[in-house]
C-alpha cells in the first residue's frame, strides 16, 4: 500500500514570497490533516478535512495560509505571504475516518513532510 | 497546565531498557498514543492505550497509564540503535484532533 505523499521536500523562499505544498493521501482515506511542526516541537495541527469539507481549521493563520482539498482526494496548502516564523517541517496525514463520538482509535499515517525554509 | 509535557532528552546503552514519560492534559481523553519520528521522516503510529486500561504490551513496547496522575509512559525493552528516534506522545480531544508533546529525543549507544 503506497504511503501518504507530499512534494516538494525541500523549499527555500524568501519573505513575502508565496509557496505550496502538495499532499495525496492513501487511497480511500477520507480525512486528510495538515500539520505545522516547528523544530523542537510536536506538530501542531492547522486543517482537517473529512472528503472536501473542513472539519477543524481553528489554528490556521487564515490571513496567510488557505488549504484546500477540492475532489476529495489530494490537497494543497499555501502561504502568502510568508513570514520568518513559517520555517518549519509541514507534515500531511490521513486516516480512514474520525475517530468518532464514542472516540474510536484514529490512526493517521503521515507523509515525509516538506521542510520549508523562510530567509 | 495546558502542553502535553515530556522529557526532552533520554539516553541508554543497547540492551537496556529505555522508559519514556508524559504528562498529558486532559482526563477526558479517549485514546493516547506513541508515535515515533525518525530523521527526515514523518511520524509512524508505534501504539496507543485506550483510556480505561491501565496496561497494554506490545512485544517490547509496555505502555502504563495512570489517569489519576495524567501520567503515561513508554518502556522499550531490550533497547537496539534502531531505537534511536524522538518519540512524541499524543491526547486526541474532541473527535480525532491529536495533540502532541514536545517529543524526546531517544539516543541508543552501542
Amino acid at each position: 500500500e503506497a504511503g501518504v505523499a507530499q512534494s516538494p521536500r525541500y523549499k527555500i523562499i524568501e519573505k513575502r514570497q508565496s509557496v505550496a505544498f502538495w499532499c495525496n493521501p492513501i487511497s480511500g482515506h477520507a480525512t486528510l490533516y495538515w500539520y505545522q511542526q516547528i523544530l523542537g516541537q510536536g506538530p501542531k495541527l492547522l486543517i482537517q478535512f473529512q472528503n472536501n469539507g473542513v472539519v477543524d481549521d481553528s489554528q490556521l493563520p487564515k490571513d496567510r495560509f488557505s488549504a484546500e482539498r477540492l475532489k476529495g482526494v489530494d490537497s494543497t496548502l499555501k502561504i502568502q505571504p510568508a513570514k520568518l516564523e513559517d520555517s518549519a517541517v509541514y507534515l500531511c496525514a490521513s486516516s480512514t475516518g474520525t475517530g468518532g463520538p464514542s472516540g474510536e482509535v484514529n490512526e493517521q499515517f503521515f507523509g515525509p513532510g516538506t521542510r520549508l525554509t523562510v530567509l | 497546565g495546558e502542553d502535553v509535557e515530556q522529557s526532552l532528552f533520554l539516553s541508554v546503552r543497547e540492551g537496556d531498557s529505555s522508559v519514556i514519560n508524559c504528562t498529558y492534559t486532559d482526563s477526558s481523553s479517549t485514546y493516547l498514543y506513541w508515535y515515533k519520528q525518525e530523521p527526515g521522516a514523518g511520524l509512524q503510529l508505534l501504539t496507543y492505550i485506550f483510556s480505561n486500561m491501565d496496561m497494554k504490551q506490545d512485544q517490547r513496547l509496555t505502555v502504563l497509564l495512570n489517569k489519576k496522575d495524567k501520567h503515561l509512559s513508554l518502556r522499550i525493552a531490550d533497547t537496539q540503535t534502531g531505537d534511536s528516534a524522538i518519540y512524541f506522545c499524543a491526547e486526541n480531544k474532541g473527535y480525532s484532533t491529536l495533540t502532541f508533546g514536545k517529543g524526546t529525543m531517544l539516543l541508543v549507544s552501542p
